[in-house]
């Protein structure tokens, strides 16, 4: 069975520095995966997603994310994070053998200062 | 295009009590997967369903079901609900074709269930 784990519960990060999101996912084949934030009492919104090819990918927002087969990696990036960045941030993994079904890790609420 | 929605949005229910909740998906989409959200689980999978047949099944008590009508939208019921049944139930929606490759999946803005 699939899994997720995102290590960092909370960041807080200065408006205008950069941002790094870790994912680590465990998966026997070639996953799909998926960067999706969340924004309070709101359902949740697609960043990027990988699902073959080049290993970096750029998604909406200005973030990109980067699969590292060798880490089971899929950290999420951004260069200059703006306050409206503040939000949680959820990686999830599919299968693809298993329809629709994603797999979420726990999340990294993200606080953006002044 | 329109995207998921998902009505009521809130909902306050007593325990031993039963819900239904309801998903209409994107225009086109004939699969709709339902997740359960909470401070303590986060976010769980609970069920798929593809041209009105389930698909997929999480990991969740027979209390919890769902369907499919023939025009994709989507209701899913719990039964004798319990205080742990509060949650967000977000609903989304995907593109996917007969066969099993994944399809990119929309979300609606969820259900907020309270259970006292």
């Amino acid at each position: 069975a699939q899994s997720v784990t995102q290590p960092d519960i909370h960041i807080t990060v200065s408006e205008g520095a950069s941002l790094e999101l870790r994912c680590n996912y465990s998966y026997g084949a070639t996953p799909y995966l998926f960067w999706y934030v969340q924004s309070p009492g709101q359902g949740l919104q697609l960043l990027l997603k990988y699902f073959s090819g080049d290993t970096l990918v750029q998604g909406i927002k200005g973030f990109e994310a980067e699969f590292k087969r060798s880490q089971s990696s899929f950290n999420l990036r951004k260069p200059s994070v703006h306050w409206s960045d503040a939000a949680e941030y959820f990686c999830a993994v599919g299968a693809g053998n298993a329809g629709n079904m994603l797999t979420f890790g726990g999340g990294t609420r993200l606080m953006v200062k002044p | 295009k329109a995207g998921v929605t998902q009505t009521p949005r809130y909902l306050i229910k007593t325990r031993g009590q039963q819900v239904t909740l309801s998903c209409s998906p994107i225009s086109g989409h004939r699969s709709v997967s339902w997740y359960q959200q909470t401070p303590g689980q986060g976010l769980q999978f609970l069920f798929e369903y593809f041209s009105e047949t389930q698909r997929n099944k999480g990991n969740f008590p027979g209390r919890f079901s769902g369907r499919q009508f023939s025009n994709s939208r989507s209701e899913m019921n719990v039964s004798t609900l319990e205080l742990g049944d509060s949650a967000l139930y977000l609903c989304a929606s995907s593109s996917s074709k007969e066969g099993r490759s994944y399809n990119e999946q929309f979300f609606g803005p969820g259900t907020r269930l309270t259970v006292l």
